[in-house]
């Protein structure tokens, strides 16, 4: 079975910029998560697509969104970059459903260097 | 929302020697408890998980615990060896099947 799968593995933006990250989670997989990581921050949690719905957001600006298709791939958009929000972005698929959390699987990340 | 605090931040212990990772949680009603290992440059991955309603879970060297009244719950690594050497982290969600919220992780370096 494939992994999670993410596109493109780098990319260097400048700021004011917007970028789409893409993710492929495994086959079978409804959930699918995105995260920021960063040396001194850890892993930030920044949105959970289940069904095509955003069920969880995190505490991150509006800048930030997401939408997941109804093949249960998932995009993430950052509008207006900054230099801050270079960072290792990590997608994350699972079988979690509704009402309970399983095992995150992560991609490999898209390294975003702004510029 | 979701707290998760982490301690220690590094940790470096003897190869062979125990190591132990705390964390703390401030949400009463999380109820899953997943640890993560993620060696340099690579992705995280799942080492072992607990969900409230067990106290204590062992898989070969590594044991998790929870304290459900205390809000807190560690890892446990016995006879550590160089491949335990990576950044650990701890992470919690709450019902309803809540994102997780990971803490800050603890760099672990196994001295030979």
């Amino acid at each position: 079975k494939a992994g999670v799968t993410q596109t493109p593995r780098y990319l260097i933006k400048t700021r004011g910029q917007q970028v789409t990250l893409s993710c492929s989670p495994i086959s079978g997989h409804r959930s699918v998560s995105w995260y920021q990581q960063t040396p001194g921050q850890g892993l930030q949690f920044l949105f959970e697509y289940f069904s095509e719905t955003q069920r969880n957001k995190g505490n991150f600006p509006g800048r930030f969104s997401g939408r997941q298709f109804s093949n249960s791939r998932s995009e993430m958009n950052v509008s207006t970059l900054e230099l801050g929000d270079s960072a290792l972005y990590l997608c994350a698929s699972s079988l979690s459903t509704a009402t309970t959390n399983e095992k995150l699987f992560f991609g490999s990340g898209t390294q975003l260097s702004v510029l | 929302g979701e707290n998760v605090e982490q301690h220690p931040s590094t940790l470096s212990v003897q190869e062979g020697d125990s190591a132990v990772i705390k964390c703390t949680y401030s949400d009463s009603a999380s109820n899953y408890f997943p640890w993560y290992k993620q060696e340099l440059g690579k992705r995280p991955q799942l080492i072992i998980d607990i969900r409230s309603n067990v106290g204590e879970k062992k898989d070969q060297r590594i044991a998790v615990t929870l304290n459900k009244t205390a809000k807190h719950f560690s890892l446990h690594i016995t006879e550590t060896q160089p491949e335990d050497s990576a950044v650990y982290f701890c992470a919690a969600a709450g019902g309803g099947a809540d994102g997780l919220t990971f803490g800050k992780g603890t760099h672990l370096i196994i001295q030979p």
